[in-house]
């Protein structure tokens, strides 16, 4: 049982050139997350899939695309880098507890993300 | 807008001493509330989380905390902390019947030896 799972662990682009962060995974969670953390800051939410065929805007979306392929992936995509968005990335999912609909998230290993 | 705010962003402690650190909200809604742990070089883990009940709520390695519905808070403490506390601590809220969950900027919390 890996969890979450994320690729690359760390990554360098140029500005304006564009990535795909990857997410999956095994725990059967119906909905996922995607996060920067940046120093200061926490975590900032980008964008979330609530069950698997649905996507929402976070408080930072702008400069970022995802797509939750099936239930176990989610990811994200960045179409022309910018230095702002060096960060390191996060992946979450999480499934229901008891009455609610979403419960505590389970968290990946991190993409530390370069843009020069 | 929703929001979090850890009250402390840096904290030294030596080995044994008490820890209390501060979260407020300002949802006015039904919340569920959460402590997350990040250890040097790991991943965030869950220390504790709140939805409903007991307002005083244990979780791992000795760490509680209470929410004080009143007050919009929800502080962690341990009565006596380690070396190996030594971590980055964030206080989440998620809206009660939502998805979302925000995030307060962290507090780093030195234990010194």
């Amino acid at each position: 049982n890996a969890g979450v799972t994320q690729t690359p662990k760390f990554q360098v682009l140029k500005t304006g050139q564009s990535m795909t962060l990857q997410c999956a995974q095994d725990m059967n969670h119906n909905s996922m997350y995607w996060y920067r953390q940046d120093p200061g800051m926490g975590l900032r939410l980008i964008y979330y899939s609530a069950s698997e065929g649905t996507t929402d805007k976070g408080e930072v979306p702008n400069g970022y695309n995802v797509s939750r392929l099936n239930k176990r992936e989610f990811s994200l995509r960045l179409e022309s880098a910018a230095p702002s968005q060096t960060s390191v990335y996060f992946c979450a999912s999480s499934g229901t507890s008891g009455r609610t609909l979403a419960s505590e998230q389970y968290f990946g290993p991190g993409t530390r993300l370069t843009v020069t | 807008a929703q929001s979090v705010s850890q009250h402390n962003h840096h904290v030294i402690l030596s080995e044994a001493a008490s820890l209390e650190l501060g979260c407020n909200y300002s949802y006015g809604g039904t919340v569920n509330l959460f402590w997350y742990v990040q250890y040097p070089g790991q991943h965030l883990q869950l220390l504790l989380k709140y939805f409903s009940g007991d307002p005083l709520v244990k979780g791992i390695k000795g760490f509680e905390a209470e929410f004080i519905k009143s007050k919009f808070s929800f502080n962690l403490r341990k009565p006596s902390v380690q070396w190996s506390d030594t971590a980055e601590y964030f206080c989440a809220v998620m809206q009660g019947g939502g998805f979302k969950t925000i995030f307060g900027a962290g507090t780093r919390l030195f234990v010194k030896a």
